[in-house]
């Protein structure tokens, strides 16, 4: 079973530039996840999508990140426009029925440095 | 809010020792509770779980006990390996949080041959 593809590994920008992430989740898996990880921290929820759909963005500065599930299979994550302390790992992850004592799968991450 | 409070590495052990890495955690309702591992170059990947107080989950060799009285969920292990080196992740799950997933801060982990 292929696991949850993430791309690009890693991107380096200037500050008020843009970047895109991507991610696919393993296949019928309805949730997807958006985390956060700076260096020497624990993940931050970012988003989470059920189907095509947001459950949770409280935690997503919107004035500078967007993230969308379109077809309810692959999610793009985009950062618009880049700050230094957005340096981190984005890890997306998928599940099959949430983390509610369901396991979370996660991608290897995309790292992100911005200069 | 819910949260969950790990014991700062790095933790450095020789190959054989016994292992513990204390976690704590904050929670309103009635969490369920989940060690991560990150090895080196990989993804995140579930180790173990517990949904109820006193449940103790188990895999390749480690172990943790869901203590609702100390609200702990301590991570054990017998005998390490080098092969165990790597950066573990406690957290929690529960309704007050609508279900995501909380991590703490991660304790890294380095056994020596």
């Amino acid at each position: 079973e292929a696991g949850v593809a993430q791309s690009p590994r890693y991107k380096i920008i200037e500050k008020r530039q843009s970047v895109a992430f991507w991610c696919n989740p393993i296949s019928g898996h309805a949730t997807l996840y958006w985390y956060q990880q700076i260096l020497g921290q624990g993940p931050k929820l970012l988003i989470q999508f059920q189907n095509n759909g947001v459950v949770d963005d409280s935690q997503l500065p919107k004035d500078r990140f967007s993230a969308e599930r379109l077809k309810g299979v692959d999610s793009t994550l985009k950062i618009q426009p880049a700050k230094l302390e957005d340096s981190a790992v984005y890890l997306c992850a998928s599940s099959f029925q949430g983390a509610r004592g369901g396991e979370l799968f996660f991608g290897e991450g995309s790292r992100l440095t911005v200069l | 809010g819910d949260s969950v409070t790990q014991m700062e590495g790095p933790v450095t052990l020789s190959e054989e020792a016994f292992l513990t890495i204390n976690c704590t955690y904050t929670a309103t309702g009635y969490p369920s509770l989940f060690w991560y591992v990150q090895y080196p170059g990989e993804g995140l990947q579930l180790l173990l779980k517990a949904t109820k107080a006193d449940d103790k989950g188990s895999n390749k060799g480690f172990e943790a006990t869901y203590r609702k009285e100390t609200t702990s969920f301590h991570l054990e292990k017998g005998s390490v390996q080098v092969s165990d080196s790597a950066v573990y992740f406690c957290a929690l799950s529960d309704l007050d949080s609508s279900y995501k997933l909380i991590f703490g801060s991660g304790t890294r982990l380095l056994v020596r041959p």
